[in-house]
C-alpha cells in the first residue's frame, strides 16, 4: 500500500463549481499534513497546512481525520487559475522526510 | 534575490559526464532538501541537511553525491548517471521546527541523461 494515496483525476469542473479532493495516508504515526499546489512545469508551492481542527483560507478548506487517516481539500467557487495539480503531503515528525502523494489534477474551464 | 534559486535550469548530459546542480536559498532557513520528480511518480526525497549536516539519505545511489558547504548552499554532484535518472530535481528549504514542511521549493533543474 502506498504511503500517501490520492485520486489522480483529472477533475474537470466549470468555473464556480465546488470540488473536493481526498487523500489517505498509511502511517498512523504521521504528525504533519499539508496541501501543495504544482502548476505545469513549475515547482510545488505550499498551499496550506492541515490541522486537526480543520482550517480555512479564503475559498480553500482543509480537514484532517486522524482516526480514518484521511485528509481533504475543498475548493469553493473554482476559478480558472485554480487549474493545477494538488499534492497531499505527510510527515512522520517535524523536520524529517516529507512523503508526497502523486497529486490530483484539477482543470477548471469557463 | 529572494527565495530559492537553482542552476542550471536545464541540463543534458551523457552517462560518462560529471556535472553539479546548485541550489541557493535566501530565506535564512536552516534545513535544505533535494527531491527528485519523475514523470507519473510522486516527489521522492533524496537528501536532507539540517544545519549543514546530512540527516537523511533516502537510499539514493552513490552516483548522486550531495554537498552542503553552509546553510545557504546545497549542491548535487552527478557522475555516471543512467537514462532513468532523467527527471526534475528540486531543491527546497525550510526552518527546522516549522512542522517539517519545506516551505519553499526552487524552480528545479530538468535533467536529461542520454
Amino acid at each position: 500500500r502506498k504511503e500517501v494515496e490520492q485520486d489522480p483525476g483529472p477533475f474537470n469542473v466549470p468555473e464556480g463549481a465546488t470540488v473536493a479532493f481526498n487523500c489517505t495516508y498509511s502511517n498512523s504515526a504521521s504528525q504533519s499534513f499539508f496541501w501543495y499546489r504544482q502548476d505545469c512545469r513549475k515547482e510545488p508551492k505550499l498551499l496550506m497546512s492541515v490541522y486537526s481542527s480543520g482550517n480555512e483560507d479564503g475559498r480553500f478548506t482543509a480537514q484532517l481525520n486522524r482516526a480514518s487517516q484521511y485528509i481533504s481539500l475543498l475548493i469553493r467557487d473554482s476559478k480558472l487559475s485554480d487549474s493545477a495539480t494538488y499534492l497531499c503531503v505527510v510527515s512522520h515528525q517535524a523536520g524529517t522526510a516529507l512523503i508526497f502523494g502523486k497529486g490530483t489534477t484539477l482543470s477548471v474551464s469557463s | 534575490e529572494t527565495g530559492v534559486t537553482q542552476t542550471p535550469r536545464h541540463l543534458v548530459m551523457g552517462m560518462t559526464n560529471k556535472k553539479s546542480l546548485k541550489c541557493e536559498q535566501h530565506l535564512g532557513h536552516n534545513a535544505m532538501y533535494w527531491y527528485k520528480q519523475s514523470a507519473k511518480k510522486p516527489l521522492e526525497l533524496m537528501f536532507v541537511y539540517n544545519f549543514k549536516e546530512q540527516t537523511e539519505n533516502n537510499s539514493v545511489p552513490s552516483r548522486f553525491s550531495p554537498e552542503c558547504p553552509n546553510s545557504s548552499h546545497l549542491f548535487l554532484h552527478l557522475h555516471t548517471l543512467q537514462p532513468e535518472d532523467s527527471a526534475l530535481y528540486l531543491c527546497a528549504s525550510s526552518q527546522e521546527g516549522a512542522g517539517g514542511a519545506p516551505g519553499f521549493f526552487g524552480p528545479g533543474t530538468r535533467l536529461t541523461v542520454l
